[in-house]
């Protein structure tokens, strides 16, 4: 079992949509969840993190926490042309470590 | 702030030569990650320091891989000898060692090992 699964996708979605990203980790004693976004040829930039269990919004971006069933989301609202790349979820425990990655397309 | 620098930005190489890359994180974070990047495996993290020491290692693929930090700003990757499937984009991040604080990427070095 990988220590961070993600769908590669693509998960193609229209403009104006919500866009819905899954993360599953295996190590329990994870603190903190990042969800990173990278464009081609570009290297990974922060979008959020959260370490708490609940919701966490920052714009049209939400990150949700579930630590019992070791699972993390990020939503994205009205999805842009401008949101197309791939969304990388992170864990850190001692050390930092990401999820393959899911390709997003939004459509105009 | 300069952010993360990584150089050379593209290395093109031959089967069995020795290759370099080299960091420099920002100023003041005390942590250093490397990480490989292919499209079959995704981001792979081989190596990270805490205040110049090395933690974990067991990414590292084999002992043809190596990394120092011989201080606060600066560290290498070494592969000797390099093979072809070596190529990949090859990352360096650094942070403040405390929870919740994010990795701030380089741009990267992209490895071509002919």
């Amino acid at each position: 079992q990988k220590e961070v699964e993600q769908n590669s996708g693509p998960l193609s979605v229209p403009e104006g949509a919500i866009a819905s990203l899954n993360c599953t980790y295996s190590d329990r004693g994870s603190q903190s969840f990042f969800w990173y976004r990278q464009y081609s040829g570009k290297s990974p930039e922060l979008i959020m993190f959260i370490y708490s269990n609940g919701d966490k919004e920052d714009g049209r971006f939400t990150a949700q926490l579930n630590k019992a069933s070791q699972y993390v989301s990020l939503l994205i609202r009205d999805s842009q042309p401008s949101d197309s790349a791939t969304y990388l979820c992170a864990v850190s425990t001692n050390k930092l470590i990401f999820g393959t990655g899911t390709l997003l397309a939004v459509q105009p | 702030d300069a952010g993360v620098i990584q150089s050379p930005r593209h290395e093109v190489t031959e089967m069995g030569q020795e290759v370099t890359l080299r960091c420099k994180p920002i100023s003041g974070h005390n942590s250093l990650f490397w990480y490989r990047q292919t499209m079959m495996r995704g981001l792979e993290l081989l190596i990270y320091f805490n205040n110049n020491v090395p933690i974990d290692d067991s990414g590292m693929p084999e002992d043809r891989f190596s990394a120092k930090m011989p201080n606060a700003s600066f560290s290498t990757l070494k592969i000797q000898p390099s093979e072809p499937r070596d190529s990949a984009v090859y990352f360096c991040a650094s942070s403040l060692m405390q929870r919740n604080t994010e990795a701030f990427f380089g741009q990267g070095t992209r490895l071509t090992v002919v």
